[in-house]
């Protein structure tokens, strides 16, 4: 089975600082997704940003950037600018189109300090 | 984005009564539903996969006869806590997928149960 994991159980960054959350993950197959989701207090997951493993590019959503590093099965979630809005949990997500399940890791708890 | 709504999303209850949960997708249809229970500061724990116009498939270790998940349409599915017991009080989540393999998941803003 595939394994997801996020070795950060917490971060904090001050307010309008960057940070980066890591996320590594393990696999056989060639094709699958990976997303990040942020759950804030109200406990709603949200979708941060997704990634297609067939394309090289990083994905990018306006202050969120992820590092894909396919062969070091790595995907890091990048977060510019932080707002006291980005603090929550954040879960890193990988999706088999073989087995059509999700694997979530952990999560980080990310703190945003003004 | 897509929309996917729970309802209940508290409810309390005395052990041993039924709950139902519904899951549903407002803008898409779709095939697959997932049910995650999750306790505090953990992670979603995936209970089962539901498809529509089959039988759920269950994580090793969930009852299914505890359990029940029904997914009668595109756009519906349920979950009923039977018999439910102050154990099962947890926050309760469903997800729905979009995209060519139903990959992108969103979620239900969760259903919390509190089991007396």
């Amino acid at each position: 089975a595939q394994t997801v994991t996020q070795s950060q159980p917490e971060m904090s960054v001050q307010e309008a600082e960057t940070v980066t959350l890591s996320c590594t993950y393990d696999t056989s197959e060639s094709d699958y997704y990976l997303f990040w989701y942020k759950q804030p207090p109200s406990r709603q997951m949200i979708l941060v940003i997704r990634q297609e493993a067939y394309k090289q590019q990083n994905a990018t959503e306006n202050r969120f950037s992820v590092n894909f590093q396919k062969a070091a099965k790595s995907f890091s979630l990048k977060i510019s600018d932080s707002q006291l809005g980005d603090a929550a949990m954040y879960f890193c997500a990988y999706y088999s189109n073989t087995g059509n399940q999700f694997y979530f890791g952990t999560g980080t708890s990310l703190t945003v300090i003004p | 984005g897509a929309v996917v709504s729970q309802h209940p999303s508290w409810v309390i209850c005395k052990s041993g009564t039924s709950v139902k949960i519904e899951c549903r997708s407002l803008d898409f249809q779709a095939t697959t539903m997932f049910w995650y229970r999750q306790f505090p500061k953990q992670s979603l724990m995936l209970m089962a996969t539901s498809n529509e116009g089959s039988k759920a498939t269950y994580e090793q270790g969930v009852e299914k006869d505890k359990f029940l998940i029904n997914h009668a349409s595109l756009t519906l599915s349920t979950l009923t806590v039977t018999s439910a017991h102050p154990e099962d009080s947890s926050f309760y989540i469903c997800s729905a997928g979009r995209g060519a393999y139903q990959e992108t998941q969103y979620f239900g803003p969760g259903t919390r149960l509190l089991v007396l």
